[in-house]
């Protein structure tokens, strides 16, 4: 398996613009988490999924913030309309037992999002 | 609600020094403990686990034992080389704690000079 998968690697885009984010969890993981890492707040959950199904939207910052799983194998976060603080790295993660398990969680590389 | 606590950083190592980072845990119930390591411009990886009290997770040549009595999964490595820099995250995930997810501590950045 080649992970999980998001795209883009990085994005630059201005103030008050829609911006995408995307991932491909690992096929037969039932759980995908999204986080946002800054240096001053750290990591920070902002939603999961269990079986595409969205159980805790808590952390999510506002309603600028939306997240969808339309099937297993696809996610997506966005923002609209974006800020500069929402400037962050996304992580995307993903997992067969959101406990961690024996595995873990299985986290991508990350989407470096700049808003100017 | 759970929580994890770890040492404030930057920690900087010479090439060869003992590592030791600080975690200490609290939970409801009866957590298992966890270590992630997140090298530069990636994601976050597993690095060591530990189910129960006295557990020693290890990999890598890092080492934590799950302390029960003190709450505490301290990080430790004999020897640390110019590649263990990345910042390390201690977490836990408790299910009597009625979080159903991992709880991240703040993380640890350690740059090692050779």
């Amino acid at each position: 398996d080649a992970g999980v998968i998001q795209s883009p690697r990085h994005e630059v885009t201005e103030m008050g613009q829609e911006v995408t984010l995307r991932c491909k969890p690992i096929s037969g993981h039932d759980y995908l988490f999204w986080y946002r890492q800054t240096m001053m707040r750290g990591l920070e959950l902002l939603i999961y999924f269990n079986n595409n199904v969205p159980i805790d939207d808590s952390g999510m910052p506002e309603d600028r913030f939306s997240a969808k799983m339309p099937n297993a194998s696809f996610s997506t976060l966005k923002i609209q309309p974006s800020e500069p603080r929402d400037s962050a790295v996304y992580f995307c993660a993903s997992s067969f037992d959101p406990r961690g398990g024996r595995y873990g969680y299985t986290f991508g590389s990350g989407t470096r999002l700049t808003v100017v | 609600g759970d929580s994890v606590t770890q040492m404030e950083g930057p920690v900087t190592l010479s090439e060869e020094a003992f590592l030791t980072i600080n975690c200490t845990y609290t939970a409801t119930g009866y957590p298992s403990l966890f270590w992630y390591v997140q090298y530069p411009g990636e994601g976050l990886q597993l690095l060591l686990k530990a189910t129960k009290a006295d557990d020693k997770g290890s990999n890598k040549g890092f080492e934590a034992t799950y302390r029960k009595e003190t709450t505490s999964f301290h990080l430790e490595k004999g020897s640390v080389q110019v590649s263990d820099s990345a910042v390390y995250f201690c977490a836990l995930s408790d299910k009597a704690g009625g979080s159903e997810k991992l709880v991240f501590g703040k993380g640890t950045k350690l740059t090692v000079n050779p």
